[in-house]
């Protein structure tokens, strides 16, 4: 039943390591989303993509960048983690915004993957 | 500033009685709205949405209330349930589907025995 992959749960790295964060979908969703979640902060928008190979900045991209090579797969990339972004970071999708159908808007998340850089 | 925000960071109330979650915006072109309740160790979950041309909306248990005059936005869950326990959180459309959601801040919700 599981609609929205995140491939690890828990991770630990160390400063200046490149770090992959895997998701995917299997709602043949268009849109996918990488959020980062911070007590006190919420949900920010890292990045997003309407298509394949198609991405687009949210609030907080530095530091990060994204992969869409396939329509179901997301990928966050921290080219050079350091400690600011020990984090909870949250993939999710939704369907074509294009659609004007009740729902539409409606992201489906991941359970989460949870970063600790040392 | 913070687009989207709720006014109490934790909200403590008894088993059985009904519980209301606020929360403020200030986007006045926003025209969707959604609840979503994340549970511990999990990704946050849709509960109930709305749109601007609507005051109200039902689920099971639960109500969303909208009050676009002063863009306030309220869930209301009644006869609340141990399951309930949860970091709830509103969240607004940022013009489209494709732009994502923006969050507010989360309002933890305990239910006492």
């Amino acid at each position: 039943d599981v609609k929205v992959t995140q491939s690890s749960r828990y991770l630990v790295k160390r400063t200046g390591e490149k770090v992959f964060l895997e998701c995917v979908q299997d709602m043949d969703h268009e849109n996918m989303f990488w959020y980062r979640q911070d007590p006190g902060l919420g949900l920010r928008l890292i990045y997003f993509s309407y298509d394949v190979k198609m991405k687009e900045k949210g609030d907080i991209p530095e530091g990060y960048s994204v992969s869409r090579e396939k329509k179901e797969r997301f990928s966050l990339i921290l080219e050079s983690a350091s400690t600011n972004q020990t984090s909870m970071y949250l993939c999710a999708s939704s369907l074509n915004s294009g659609i004007d159908l009740s729902g539409a808007n409606v992201l489906t998340f991941g359970a989460g993957s949870r970063l600790t850089v040392l | 500033g913070e687009s989207v925000g709720l006014h109490l960071p934790t909200l403590s109330v008894q088993e059985g009685d009904n519980s209301i979650i606020n929360c403020a915006y200030s986007n006045s072109a926003s025209d969707y709205f959604i609840w979503y309740k994340q549970e511990s160790g999990k990704g946050p979950q849709f509960i109930i949405d709305i749109r601007s041309n609507m005051d109200k909306r039902q689920g099971q248990r639960v109500t969303v209330l909208l009050n676009k005059t002063v863009k306030h936005l309220s869930l209301q869950i009644a006869a609340t349930q141990p399951g309930d326990s949860a970091v709830y959180f509103c969240a607004e459309s940022r013009g489209g589907g494709a732009d994502g959601l923006t969050f507010g801040k989360g309002t933890h919700l305990i239910i006492q025995p």
